[in-house]
């Protein structure tokens, strides 16, 4: 089956400090990835995304690129700022599975001032 | 262009008792996506609708559940009676097909006592 695995949190870090949110994923096809994001009282929304090896999804300052020799998508940030403070999600969608998106658990990331 | 409503954004309501969670979804798009999250784990697929049909329920937990799109706009999903281990945050999402195109709502977190 289909499945992603991101590191556990909280992820704790101070203002302008280096970010990794690792993920790897199982997958019976070729998947496209994804990271979600949602803050405090708001919905999901797509950070970033990336449909085939070696592509770079990029945004925010948020980047991840699409490793299929290692079956990762690790989501990186260079200096992250209080208002980056969210649950970050990792994701896959296949397209012969209706688009359907499957999840990892979620990484909540705080940033301290 | 309005996102993707859902309410009641909060419910709380005994065991056995019965709960339904709307979704509209942005106009135009066709397809409309069901998940949950519970207990802080990952989040799951419930269902797929393509217009008023399901394309796929295979994350539907039990007969309990019970969604519909009549018409192919809005969307209910009913629980019927619920259980404890129904309580969770419930998100709807739409798109128009492209594959990670999804635009979530801001989930009705359920609350079964």
């Amino acid at each position: 089956g289909n499945s992603v695995t991101q590191m556990e949190g909280p992820v704790t870090l101070s203002e302008e400090a280096f970010l990794t949110i690792n993920c790897t994923y199982t997958a019976t096809g070729y998947p496209s990835l994804f990271w979600y994001v949602q803050y405090p009282g708001e919905g999901l929304q797509l950070l970033l995304k990336a449909t085939k090896a070696d592509d770079k999804g990029s945004n925010k300052g948020f980047e991840a690129t699409y490793r299929k020799e290692t079956t990762s998508f690790h989501l990186e940030k260079g200096s992250v700022q209080v208002s980056d403070s969210a649950v970050y999600f990792c994701a896959l969608s296949l397209n012969n599975a209706g688009n359907m998106l499957t999840f990892g658990g979620g990484t909540r990331l705080m940033v301290k001032p | 262009e309005a996102g993707v409503t859902q309410f009641p954004s909060h419910s709380v309501i005994e065991k056995g008792q019965t709960v339904t969670l709307r979704c509209d979804p942005i106009s135009g798009h066709d397809n409309l996506y069901w998940y949950r999250r519970v207990m802080g784990k990952e989040i799951k697929f419930l269902l797929h609708f393509v217009k008023e049909s399901k394309q796929d329920e295979s994350g539907m937990p039990n007969n309990r559940f019970l969604a519909e799109r009549t018409g192919g706009t809005y969307s209910t999903l009913k629980v019927q009676p619920a259980e404890l281990e129904d309580s969770g945050v419930y998100f709807c999402a739409s798109s128009q097909g492209v594959p990670g195109s999804y635009t979530f709502g801001s989930g009705t977190r359920l609350t079964v006592v």
